[in-house]
């Protein structure tokens, strides 16, 4: 069965700072996409960033960068100069099934950022 | 910007009554998902539509939630009788389907069962 894995329930940085939020998975699939929402304290999940297994560059979106490291079956999204806006729960999904109607996303148990002023 | 829609934002119901929330996904998107997300943990899926089509409802705990989307477009999800473990947030997301990978995600509505 398809995992994701966050070990960081909890993260500070320092605001104008660099911060990376680690996500592990266990997938069999070949073709699988991972992604990463944001989710401030009003509730709605933001999304961030996707990579598909098959990209051959690591995704870039603004001051987002997914760092993707295959063989280690890792996907850590790194934040380049955080801002007090950046606080917020961040969590890592993988998706299940084809890219078609069927497909579904397995959520890790997020990570808490606090960016410091 | 086009958005989904949720309501209530915010429900206290009492254990054993009834509870409905509504969704309104993005215009023209196919697929819509109910996820439910308890305290401290990443959201779940409850139950996946393609069109007015149940396309996963293996998660559902069918003796006492529904969910239907009669008309392909907004869809309504029902417990009945609520339990107090049934507090939690129960996220709204749509897809267009075979064009976009990503799903957009309506506010929430924050279920307490007291």
């Amino acid at each position: 069965a398809q995992k994701i894995t966050q070990t960081q329930p909890g993260m500070f940085v320092q605001e104008k700072e660099a911060v990376t939020l680690d996500c592990t998975y266990d997938t069999s699939d070949p073709s699988y996409g991972l992604f990463w929402y944001k989710q401030p304290s009003s509730g709605e999940m933001i999304f961030l960033i996707y990579q598909g297994s098959y990209d051959q560059q690591n995704a870039t979106e603004g001051r987002y960068s997914l760092n993707f490291q295959k063989a280690r079956k890792s996907a850590n999204l790194v934040i380049s100069a955080s801002q007090l806006g950046d606080s917020a729960m961040y969590f890592c999904a993988m998706r299940e099934g084809p890219m078609d109607s069927s497909y579904k996303l397995i959520f890790g148990s997020g990570t808490r950022l606090l960016v410091r002023p | 910007e086009a958005e989904v829609a949720q309501s209530p934002r915010y429900k206290i119901t009492e254990k054993s009554q009834a509870v409905a929330f509504w969704c309104d996904p993005i215009s023209g998107h196919a697929t819509l998902y109910w996820y439910r997300q308890i305290l401290g943990q990443g959201p779940e899926l409850l139950v996946q539509f393609q069109d007015e089509s149940v396309v996963d409802d293996s998660q559902l705990p069918k003796d006492r939630f529904s969910a239907e989307r009669l008309k392909g477009v907004d869809s309504t999800l029902k417990i009945q009788p609520a339990e107090l473990g049934d507090s939690a947030m129960y996220l709204c997301a749509s897809r267009r389907t075979s064009i976009t990978y990503e799903q957009y995600f309506g506010p929430g509505t924050r279920l307490t069962v007291t």
